[in-house]
């Protein structure tokens, strides 16, 4: 079956950097996607890779690996406003969007 | 930018009555949009992709009787939950993509319509 994982939940301290990783195993790949949901909120796109290697955009960057099935996403600079769930989300050989169950970012002062 | 305007944001409704959530795409037009449920602390559930002028494709599991998913025109989707019972009670969001599947298309998402049913 096709499975995307990613840690439930992390805790991190404003003004430092965090990495949420996400591992996929599904049916084919064309790209791989990180979406932040603040509670109550519908999701909004952050990055896409679809090469290996890393994207970076602005406080976040996203890193792929195709080989390992493996790709994080990097926060740096934290703010309070960061605190939300981030979704990793995998395009398969259909080009069928495979969700993660998100990971709860929490920010300390 | 692309915007996805969906509403109602919220609804309480009682329970057998049935509730109608609207999805437009703002400033483009969406053949395809895709309707999902978000239970609390969970991840985004795909329900059904709404194909404008021809049948939603539902997903596994969801009830086509029970969501009717009518796609009138290229930048309206409606999702009608018949009978609603209070295990229907969920956050609904749409969500529509500009282009075809194999580019790198990203997906617009409405607000979201939190459902409570009593």
């Amino acid at each position: 079956g096709q499975n995307i994982d990613q840690p439930t939940e992390m805790t991190a301290t404003e003004g430092a950097i965090v990495q949420i990783n996400c591992t996929y195993q599904t049916s084919g790949f064309n790209g791989l996607f990180w979406y932040q949901q603040h509670a109550g909120e519908a999701p909004t796109f952050l990055s896409y890779n679809v090469l290996d290697g890393l994207e970076e955009k602005g406080r976040f960057s996203s890193f792929l690996s195709r080989s390992k099935g493996y790709s994080y996403l990097l926060l740096k600079e934290l703010q309070m406003k960061d605190s939300a769930s981030y979704l990793c989300a995998v395009k398969d050989s259909n080009y069928q969007l495979i969700w993660g169950a998100g990971t709860k970012l929490i920010i300390k002062p | 930018g692309a915007v996805v305007s969906q509403h109602p944001s919220w609804v309480i409704c009682k329970s057998g009555t049935s509730v109608k959530i609207e999805c437009r795409s703002l400033d483009f037009q969406a053949t395809t949009m895709f309707w999902y449920r978000q239970f609390p602390k969970q991840s985004l559930m795909l329900m059904a992709t709404s194909n404008e002028g021809s049948k939603a494709t539902y997903e596994q599991g969801v009830e086509k009787d029970k969501f009717l998913i009518n796609h009138a025109s290229l930048t309206l989707s409606t999702l009608t939950v018949t009978s609603a019972h209070p295990e229907d009670s969920s956050f609904y969001i749409c969500s529509a993509r500009m282009g075809n599947p194999s580019g790198a298309n990203v997906l617009t998402f409405g607000a979201g319509s939190r459902l409570t049913v009593l």
